[in-house]
């Protein structure tokens, strides 16, 4: 069963324009929620996360928003950079947990 | 920062042979790891989990008898593939928490480990 849901397969951006990738879920039960980013033949690595009592935390140039009623959450990244072209994936959790994955978005930041 | 060494990085190895797969913390202890499984342009999907000393936890439809986790200590698990076939062929990448007792900490991954089977 897809608890996650990245419903984007792919993503393209002008290099210093914004980028949203987004992010469903459907099990109330998660409480924690990441943002990974993979590059091919690679594991991902973690980069920003939330936890539910929260509905945005930022991080440099990412931030991640949650709306729970909507059991939705979204990344930003802004300014985009060509550097950011990645797979991103999203991931969620309860309390420590194994982690649900989604399909992953694949980004492209054109220069 | 917290780091999870995986080795091999890749193998290719005949069909009917076993291949070991290692997932180390390199500077913390991890009492549970989690092994992946990632399939060309699809999620990562969770195969089992893996707690130190104790028998793994398989997700629904992994063969506990052909993916064989052991978790010797806190800094090791290894995943065995048994009796390879072609269809094994897939990306494994293992990850472990590095903060225990903490309420939210993520995971942290190794590099994968490309397994081909002829």
């Amino acid at each position: 069963d897809q608890q996650v849901k990245q419903n984007s397969p792919s993503l393209s951006v002008q290099e210093g324009r914004i980028s949203i990738l987004n992010c469903d879920y459907t099990n109330s039960m998660f409480d924690y929620f990441l943002w990974y980013k993979k590059y091919p033949a690679e594991g991902p690595t973690f980069l920003i996360s939330i936890s539910s009592i929260k509905d945005k935390n930022e991080d440099g140039r990412f931030t991640v928003f949650l709306n729970k009623s909507a059991k939705h959450l979204s990344l930003h990244i802004v300014p985009s950079q060509p550097g950011d072209s990645a797979v991103y994936f999203c991931a969620a959790s309860s309390y420590n947990n194994d982690m649900r994955f989604g399909a992953g978005t694949r980004l492209t930041v054109k220069p | 920062g917290a780091v999870v060494s995986q080795h091999p990085s890749w193998v290719i190895c005949k069909s009917g042979t076993s291949v070991k797969i290692e997932c180390r913390s390199l500077d913390f202890q991890a009492t549970t790891m989690f092994w992946y499984r990632q399939f060309p342009k699809q999620s990562l999907m969770l195969m089992a989990t893996s707690n130190e000393g104790s028998k793994a936890t398989y997700e629904q439809g992994v063969e506990k008898d052909k993916f064989l986790i052991n978790h010797a200590s806190l800094t090791l698990s290894t995943l065995t593939v048994t009796s390879a076939h072609p269809e094994d062929s897939s990306f494994y990448i293992c990850s472990a928490r590095a903060s225990t007792g903490v309420a939210y900490s993520p995971l942290h991954f190794g590099n994968g480990t490309r397994l081909t089977v002829t």
